[in-house]
């Protein structure tokens, strides 16, 4: 398996508060993604990063920031949970030239 | 932009008898596609991808998929179920840009295998 890592792997948070989910990769890719989940959806990105602090939106982005200060760490924040933000959250990483994304194992997010 | 049709939101199969997911794309180019597994609290596994060549392509336990470029679509196939093949199957067009892949999904279709 890739080395991914995504912590927390659940939580529940309070509307209006806000959340950092983080994703930790081993494996030395160039490019990782925030997806989320929903039924009926299927799987969204809502953002991605293509390098260290070079980041851009994906499909599903308002309500949500990203930060990539080292090549291991991507960081999705909250910065006011709202219900609509319950979700599962995948992390996933790439590298040059890659067609296959390797996914993590999920953060289920429930925000009351 | 690109989008991604399955169909079917859920199956059910007899063990041992034969599966065909279907999938639809829609892209202005070649497209790269995807079938990913997700088994229940788990993230996805990849089952088998596309980008060229020979448009019938091999992937792990025993599934199959064809490219149809005059029918944009990109079904899955297994000849016999497992009862372990339960679980939910994502069809995905991939673009490779500057960055990198990134992947729009069909909505899945949930998999159960009566035994």
């Amino acid at each position: 398996d890739a080395g991914i890592t995504q912590s927390p792997r659940h939580k529940v948070t309070e509307t209006g508060t806000p959340v950092t989910l983080r994703c930790h990769q081993t494996e030395n890719h160039r490019y990782m993604y925030w997806y989320r989940q929903d039924p009926g959806h299927g799987l969204r990105l809502i953002h991605y990063s293509y390098g260290v602090k070079d980041t851009d939106k994906g499909e599903v982005s308002d309500g949500y920031s990203v930060s990539r200060s080292k090549t291991e760490d991507f960081l999705l924040t909250l910065e006011s949970a709202t219900s609509s933000q319950t979700s599962v959250y995948f992390c996933a990483i790439s590298d040059e030239g890659d067609t296959e994304a390797f996914f993590g194992q999920g953060t289920r997010l429930t925000v009351v | 932009a690109q989008s991604v049709t399955q169909p079917d939101i859920h199956i059910t199969v007899s063990e041992g008898a034969s599966l065909e997911l279907r999938c639809n794309y829609s892209y202005g180019a070649t497209p790269y596609l995807f079938w990913y597994v997700q088994s229940p609290g788990q993230g996805l596994q990849l089952l088998l991808k596309y980008f060229s060549g020979d448009t019938l392509v091999q992937g792990i336990k025993g599934f199959e998929a064809e490219f149809k470029r005059s029918q944009s679509s990109f079904n899955l196939r297994k000849p016999s179920v497992h009862w372990s093949d339960a679980a939910e199957y994502f069809c995905a067009v991939g673009i490779l840009t500057g960055g990198g892949n990134k992947l729009t999904f069909g909505t899945g279709t949930q998999l159960k295998v009566e035994l």
